[in-house]
C-alpha cells in the first residue's frame, strides 16, 4: 500500500543554517505530494505541494522537488529562522483515491537563535 | 483562501459523557470531510471519511458506534465521542475537500484537544 517515510527528529539547527528533511514515499499510482507544518497546539497548514514528477513546490523560502526516480520529496530551506520551529509532515494523496491521505510520522524542527 | 474552523478548540469532560466537535468550512462547500486523531508526538491517523448526505466510511479499527459522524450539510460535519473514556483523550483534527477544485487537497481545521477525566 501507499506510505510515507520521514527522517526522525528532532532536528536542531542554529538560525540561518541550511535545512533538509528527508521524505520518501511508496505509491502504486501517481500521487500528489505535500508538506504540511504544524505549530504547537494548532492544526496542519499546507506549506507546499507538487502534483507531478519534476514539479518543484515552494513557499516561504521552503522548497521540495518531486523526484519520481528516487521516490523522494525532500524539504529544504537555505536559511532557517527561529519562527520555523514546528513539526513538519510529508504526505501523499493517491490521484485515484481522493479520500486517502498518507502522512509521514512528522519531524520536529527546533531552531535556536 | 479555504478556511476550516473547529469548535470547541479544547474540551474537558468526565468519563462516561458524550462530546460533540464541530467542523465547518467557512468559505467553500466541502463535499467530503475527514476526521483524524493525533496522539502526542505522533502522526495523524485517519478515523473516517464523510460525504455530505451519506453515512461516514470508517477506517479499520475505528468504532463507528463510539465515534459518531454526521455530515448534514456542505459546510458542517460533527464528530460525537460517545461515552468518552480517558483513552479517548487526544487531539482531533478535521479536514475538508473543496468539491469545486480539481486538485486533490485537504484544508485542515485547527484541531480540538479532548481531555477525558
Amino acid at each position: 500500500g501507499d506510505s510515507v517515510t520521514q527522517m526522525e527528529g528532532p532536528v536542531t539547527l542554529s538560525e540561518e543554517a541550511f535545512l533538509t528533511i528527508n521524505c520518501t514515499y511508496t505509491a502504486t499510482g501517481y500521487p500528489s505530494l505535500f508538506w504540511y507544518v504544524q505549530y504547537p497546539g494548532e492544526g496542519l497548514q499546507l506549506l507546499l505541494k507538487a502534483t507531478k514528477a519534476d514539479d518543484k513546490g515552494s513557499n516561504k523560502g521552503f522548497e521540495a522537488t518531486y523526484r519520481k526516480e528516487t521516490t523522494s520529496f525532500h524539504l529544504e530551506k537555505g536559511s532557517v529562522q527561529v519562527s520555523d520551529s514546528a513539526v513538519y509532515f510529508c504526505a501523499l494523496s493517491d490521484r485515484y483515491n481522493f479520500n486517502k491521505f498518507y502522512f509521514g510520522s512528522g519531524t520536529k524542527l527546533n531552531v535556536k537563535p | 483562501g479555504a478556511v476550516v474552523s473547529q469548535h470547541p478548540s479544547w474540551v474537558i469532560c468526565k468519563s462516561g459523557t458524550s462530546v460533540k466537535i464541530e467542523c465547518r468550512s467557512l468559505d467553500f462547500q466541502a463535499t467530503t470531510m475527514f476526521w483524524y486523531r493525533q496522539f502526542p508526538k505522533q502522526s495523524l491517523m485517519l478515523m473516517a471519511t464523510s460525504n455530505e448526505g451519506s453515512k461516514a466510511t470508517y477506517e479499520q479499527g475505528v468504532e463507528k458506534d463510539k465515534f459518531l459522524i454526521n455530515h448534514a450539510s456542505l459546510t458542517l460535519s460533527t464528530l460525537t465521542v460517545t461515552s468518552a473514556h480517558p483513552e479517548d483523550s487526544s487531539f482531533y483534527i478535521c479536514s475538508a475537500r473543496d468539491g469545486q477544485l480539481a486538485v486533490n487537497e485537504q484544508f485542515f481545521g485547527p484541531g480540538t484537544r479532548l481531555t477525558v477525566l
